[in-house]
């Protein structure tokens, strides 16, 4: 079974701070890499993904890839107390479609 | 709006009961996807389906079954419903018409208890 790993947390960042959450990934035919919010309770959200080695920012988040390390990363500038949730990194199956989630890292940002 | 919906939301049901949960897309969307959800283990692939006549298992298929009635529609049944199958069930969908990418989009789930 292919592996997405996640440090659990809980990730605790003062408001206002730069939260940094990362994932490694242990297939090396993924093509496809997203970063999806879920809140208590609630469904996966969402809120990026990334194709191509480097950087891809949209708003306060930013997305960064690096194949030849296996590695994605979530980082969100400017943290809300809204921005308090799980977040999942997902990779697709080899050159398919289906996605390989990781476990979440649960962040807390503090007033 | 374009959206996915599960029923039921919640669902208490015995052990050895039969039971299904349905999941509708009007995303006009290909691929959809069933998931379940479970404290400390993730999210764990059921069963997908990239077109009508398509149906794939996943990591976790044994005990479940599916149906893809049409597009828009995809169905898990639990023939013989067990207590460790309790958790939250997720739908997805994926992919337009021709799409290479494979953004997927979550239905609001489905709460099942089996006591």
């Amino acid at each position: 079974q292919k592996e997405v790993e996640q440090n659990s947390g809980p990730l605790s960042v003062p408001e206002g701070a730069i939260a940094s959450l990362n994932c490694t990934y242990s297939d090396r035919g993924s093509q496809s890499f997203f970063w999806y919010r879920q809140y208590s309770g609630k469904s996966p959200e969402l809120i990026m993904s990334i194709y191509s080695n480097g950087d891809k920012e949209d708003g306060r988040f930013t997305a960064q890839l690096n194949k030849a390390s296996q590695y994605v990363s979530l980082l969100i500038r400017d943290s809300q107390p809204s921005d308090s949730a799980t977040y999942l990194c997902a990779v697709n199956i080899g050159a398919g479609y289906a996605l390989n989630f990781g476990k979440g890292t649960s962040l807390l940002v503090t007033p | 709006d374009a959206d996915v919906t599960q029923t039921p939301r919640n669902r208490i049901t015995k052990t050895g009961k039969r039971i299904m949960l349905e999941c509708s897309q009007t995303k006009g969307h290909d691929r959809m996807y069933w998931y379940r959800q479970d404290p400390g283990l993730g999210l764990r692939l059921i069963y997908y389906s990239f077109d009508v006549k398509d149906i794939n298992k996943g990591e976790i298929s044994d005990g479940y079954s599916v149906s893809r009635q049409a597009q828009a529609k995809f169905s898990l049944s639990l023939e013989s419903a067990i207590p460790n199958q309790t958790a939250l069930y997720f739908c997805a969908t994926s992919g337009g018409i021709g799409s290479r990418y494979n953004e997927q989009f979550f239905g609001p789930g489905t709460r099942l208890t089996v006591l």
